[in-house]
């Protein structure tokens, strides 16, 4: 069975960083791509990065590009998102999903950046 | 505002057909294929429609996903009450480089 759980949210003031994680279990990790999305509290859904299956190809939204960096350890099954710079807008749950699609989601993390 | 557009809300009442659109542009939805999302309340998303129109496996038949040109749709037949959720479409931008969220789709169940 598929299963992924993140983890490293909390409160960080402004201007502060955070690392999230996300522990992949029930598939082979190294032979997917990997997502991260938030969602801000009552907001839809928001694209936020994404990672190839070897992490050569990383993509990310515009309001993350340059403070953001997403990675992957495929020998420990888990995908990260080093966070710096951060912004109340960041204040989200973040999810991680299984390929460029989403296939599965984990339950999310909460990111909130708040003074 | 997001490149990716759907209505924010929508109604039907039990067992009647109600569809979602989700309206994109020649960067997205017209060259990409498209996915679409349930999330309940307080819940993770979970996915319900791949590549416009493929179900995951235990997906039931009541829901359907079609696209013709830069628009696609999400089509639910015989509602039910547990329907009540938000659907969200979602697509490659080739401009962007990245995943665009339609702003999501309130359906609620009268």
């Amino acid at each position: 069975e598929v299963h992924l759980l993140e983890s490293g949210g909390g409160l960080v003031q402004p201007g502060g960083s955070l690392r999230l994680s996300c522990a992949a279990s029930g598939f082979r990790f190294s032979t997917y791509a990997m997502t991260w999305v938030r969602q801000a509290p009552g907001k839809g859904l928001e694209w936020v990065s994404a990672i190839g299956e070897d992490g050569t190809t990383t993509n990310y939204a515009n309001s993350v590009k340059g403070r953001f960096t997403i990675s992957r350890d495929n020998s420990k099954n888990t995908l990260y998102l080093e966070m710096n710079s951060l912004r109340a807008e960041d204040t989200a749950v973040y999810y991680c999903g299984r390929d460029w699609s989403c296939d599965y989601w984990g339950q999310g993390t909460l990111v909130t950046v708040s003074s | 505002q997001s490149v990716v557009t759907q209505p924010p809300s929508a109604s039907g009442t039990p067992g009647q057909r109600v569809t979602i659109s989700c309206s994109g542009s020649s960067s997205n939805i017209g060259i990409k294929t498209v996915n679409w999302y349930r999330q309940l309340p307080g819940t993770a998303p979970k996915l319900l429609i791949y590549s416009n129109n493929q179900r995951p496996s235990g997906v039931p038949d009541r829901f359907s996903g079609s696209k013709s040109g830069t628009s696609a749709s999400l089509a639910i037949s015989g509602l039910q009450s547990e329907d009540e959720a938000d659907y969200y479409c979602a697509v490659w931008d080739d401009s962007l480089n990245g995943g665009v969220f339609g702003g999501g789709t309130k359906l609620t169940v009268l």
